[in-house]
């Protein structure tokens, strides 16, 4: 069945960067767009960007730009989130997500970053 | 950039119909998803593609979207429905979460 892994927790202190890994499996992963979304704690979904594995096309959220880099790795199925910069209200609860159906079909479990001095 | 509105929180009683709104410019040209989650757990999809039940989701969660608004239906809602629920639709390639809504079932 498709499944996302990934990485596990990280705690990093203000201003530097953090590079998260999922995993895919149960399907080829350059059939499916997958996205980044985080949440904070006690807070709503918050979209980050877009990657197209195919190509390596990537879309950012306004939000992000210049301190998001989203990548992938074909031959072991694993796209990359690396956010820079890191400050306290970054800590959340990253999540990669596959698109099927229209919708964000298949979540990884998440991965919390916490950032703190 | 494209917003959606959703309350922040609705209450029902157990095998009552829980309604919940999602509101945004035209939605009903663009597909409504909606995201179950529950503490400590990644969102699960409940409907996509404004109407359709993935397999495994209950009938009792239906959706429906049209003009400015889409709506999930919980029919005959049970405890284990109280949950977050998100609508999200797509801006081009991005993707717009409203800002959620608490079910409390009880």
């Amino acid at each position: 069945q498709v499944q996302l892994v990934q990485s596990g927790a990280e705690v990093k202190k203000p201003g530097a960067s953090v590079k998260l890994s999922c995993k895919a499996s149960g399907y080829i992963l350059t059939r499916n767009h997958m996205h980044w979304v985080r949440q904070a704690p006690g807070q709503g979904l918050e979209w980050m960007g877009i990657i197209n594995p195919n190509d390596g096309g990537t879309g950012y959220a306004q939000k992000f730009q210049g301190r998001v880099i989203m990548t992938r790795d074909t031959s072991t199925s694993t796209v990359y989130m690396q956010l820079t910069g890191l400050r306290p209200e970054d800590t959340a609860v990253y999540y990669c997500a596959r698109v099927a159906h229209q919708c964000l079909e298949t979540w990884g479990q998440g991965t919390l970053v916490t950032v703190s001095s | 950039s494209y917003e959606l509105t959703q309350p922040p929180s609705v209450s029902v009683s157990p095998g009552q119909t829980a309604t919940i709104t999602c509101s945004g410019d035209k939605l009903g040209q663009r597909y409504a998803s909606w995201y179950q989650q529950k503490p400590g757990q990644p969102p699960v999809v409940v409907i996509h593609q404004d109407t359709k039940r993935p397999s495994g989701i209950p009938e009792r969660f239906s959706g429906f979207s049209s003009g400015n608004t889409a709506t999930l239906t919980i029919s005959g809602a049970q405890p284990m429905d109280e949950a977050d629920y998100y609508c999200q639709a797509w801006d081009s390639s991005n993707v717009v979460f409203g800002g959620g809504t608490t079910l409390t079932v009880l």
